[in-house]
C-alpha cells in the first residue's frame, strides 16, 4: 500500500506569515491528492482536490501544488482563523490514505 | 444544500455489533460515491470504507476488512455501515462523507459524525 508522510507534525507561525505543509507519497499518485482543514471540535473541510484545485468558497490564500510523490499546501498569509489541523488524502486507488496531520498554531 | 446525518452510534461491548446509518438529502444520492471515515479520540482521520454510486463496488481498509460491511439504499437515500466483531480500537467518531462523483473517492461534504464507543 502507498504510504503518505506529512510534515511537519506541528507548526507555529505568526499572522501574515507564509506557511507550507508537505505531503509525500511512497509511490506516484499523479495528482490524486486532496487537502483538508479540521478546526478544533469541527468536521473536516475540503480545501483542495486534484492537488491544486481550490474547492469553491475556500479563501484564495490557500493553494496546492505538486504531482507524483511530493505535494505542498501553502497559506500565503496566515490568518487567526486558520488555526486547525491539516490533512492530506491520496485517492488514486484504495486504500484511501490520510497523512498524519499537521497542527497549525499562531505564535 | 447537501445534508448528511449519521445515527446509530453508542456504547457496545467488545465483540458486539452496531449498524450506523447516514441519511442524505440535497443531492441525487445514487450519482455519488459515499464513504465512511473515522477519527479516534485525539487522533487523526482514518478512511474506513467506500461504495460507488450504484452500490456495485465497495472498498475497505485492512483494519476493518471482513468485519465491517458498507451498503446503501438508493431508494431511501441512506448509507449504512454494519460493524461486527467490534474491538476497543474501533472506538471513534464515524463520519459519512460524499464523494464528488459516483466513482471518485475524495470527500467533499461531511456529516457531523456519530460516536461509537467499544468498551465493557
Amino acid at each position: 500500500d502507498i504510504q503518505m508522510t506529512q510534515s511537519p507534525f506541528f507548526l507555529s507561525a505568526s499572522v501574515g506569515d507564509r506557511v507550507t505543509i508537505t505531503c509525500r507519497a511512497s509511490q506516484g499518485i499523479s495528482a490524486y491528492l486532496a487537502w483538508y482543514q479540521q478546526e478544533p471540535g469541527k468536521v473536516p473541510k475540503l480545501l483542495i482536490y486534484a492537488a491544486s484545485t481550490l474547492q469553491p468558497g475556500v479563501p484564495s490564500r490557500f493553494s496546492g501544488s505538486g504531482s507524483g510523490t511530493e505535494f505542498t499546501l501553502t497559506i500565503s498569509s496566515l490568518q487567526p482563523e486558520d488555526v486547525a489541523t491539516y490533512y492530506c488524502l491520496k485517492y488514486n486507488s484504495a486504500p484511501y490514505t490520510f497523512g498524519q496531520g499537521t497542527k497549525l498554531e499562531i505564535k | 444544500e447537501v445534508q448528511l446525518s449519521e445515527s446509530g452510534g453508542g456504547l457496545v461491548n467488545p465483540g458486539g455489533s452496531l449498524r450506523l446509518s447516514c441519511a442524505a438529502s440535497g443531492f441525487t444520492f445514487n450519482s455519488y460515491a459515499m464513504n465512511w471515515v473515522r477519527q479516534a479520540p485525539g487522533k487523526g482521520l482514518e478512511w474506513v470504507s467506500s461504495i460507488t454510486g450504484s452500490g456495485g463496488s465497495t472498498y475497505y481498509a485492512d483494519s476493518v476488512q471482513g468485519r465491517f460491511t458498507t451498503s446503501r439504499d438508493n431508494s431511501k437515500n441512506t448509507l449504512f455501515l454494519q460493524m461486527n466483531s467490534l474491538r476497543a480500537e474501533d472506538t471513534a467518531i464515524y463520519y459519512c462523507a460524499r464523494g464528488p462523483l459516483s466513482d471518485i473517492f475524495y470527500f467533499d461534504s461531511w456529516g457531523q459524525g456519530t460516536l461509537v464507543t467499544v468498551s465493557s
